[in-house]
């Protein structure tokens, strides 16, 4: 059973928009998230992650946020780049799955210059 | 340069045959992680170790084996048993309580 979902395979956005990459997820003892960005026949690069104390949590053009009574977290990418063209992973864990990580099936983005 | 080492990148196995994938690590992590993904899926844990000599079987751990001798070092056997060997496979490290760093994977096929 996929206890992390991302719904959305792919997300086409003209360069200098906002990407809005989604993930929802059904466990609700989960309290670290997680983003990772994927180059093909590369390993994921950690982007961001958010506890389950905060509702939002920012890096640069990276912004996390989370909805804890949803169940649904995103990414927000702006200005969004040609470079953030990668397969983004939203991870979920928590103190109950001691050190177990689990993974959405990936959304692939694609910046369109 | 601190980092996690898969190697090979590229590994082809004969069916039936047993085959091991390496993943080194100079990070000083205590935990590693072997995940296998196949196309249009996420990554699928097998196994992951906290510490030396101890190992915990994921969600998918049926014909794979680990051992975790090295802090550094935490070997992934694909045994003849894994019916559906051909896939990529990724390596990870963490830190307690700090994301996980991985490797760049080795893709598995079978000949």
């Amino acid at each position: 059973d996929q206890q992390v979902k991302q719904n959305s395979p792919s997300l086409s956005v003209q360069e200098g928009r906002i990407s809005i990459l989604n993930c929802d997820y059904t466990n609700s003892m989960f309290d670290y998230f997680l983003w990772y960005k994927k180059y093909p026949a590369e390993g994921p690069t950690f982007l961001i992650s958010i506890s389950s104390i905060k509702d939002k949590n920012e890096d640069g053009r990276f912004t996390v946020f989370l909805n804890k009574s949803a169940k649904h977290l995103s990414l927000h990418i702006v200005p969004s780049q040609p470079g953030d063209s990668a397969v983004y992973f939203c991870a979920a864990s928590s103190r109950n799955t001691g050190n177990q990580f689990y993974f959405g099936t990936g959304t692939s983005l694609t910046v369109i210059p | 340069d601190g980092g996690i080492t898969q190697s090979p990148k590229y590994l082809f196995r004969k069916e039936g045959q047993n085959v091991t994938l390496s993943c080194e690590q100079n990070l000083n992590h205590d935990a590693m992680y072997w995940y296998r993904q196949d196309p249009g899926q996420g990554l699928r844990l097998i196994y992951y170790s906290q510490i030396v000599n101890d190992f915990q079987k994921g969600d998918i751990a049926e014909g794979y084996s680990v051992s975790r001798e090295k802090k550094e070092s935490f070997p992934l056997t694909v045994t003849s048993a894994q019916k559906n060997p051909t896939a990529f496979y990724l390596c990870a490290s963490r830190l307690t309580d700090q994301p996980q760093h991985f490797g760049d994977g080795t893709r598995l096929s079978i000949l």
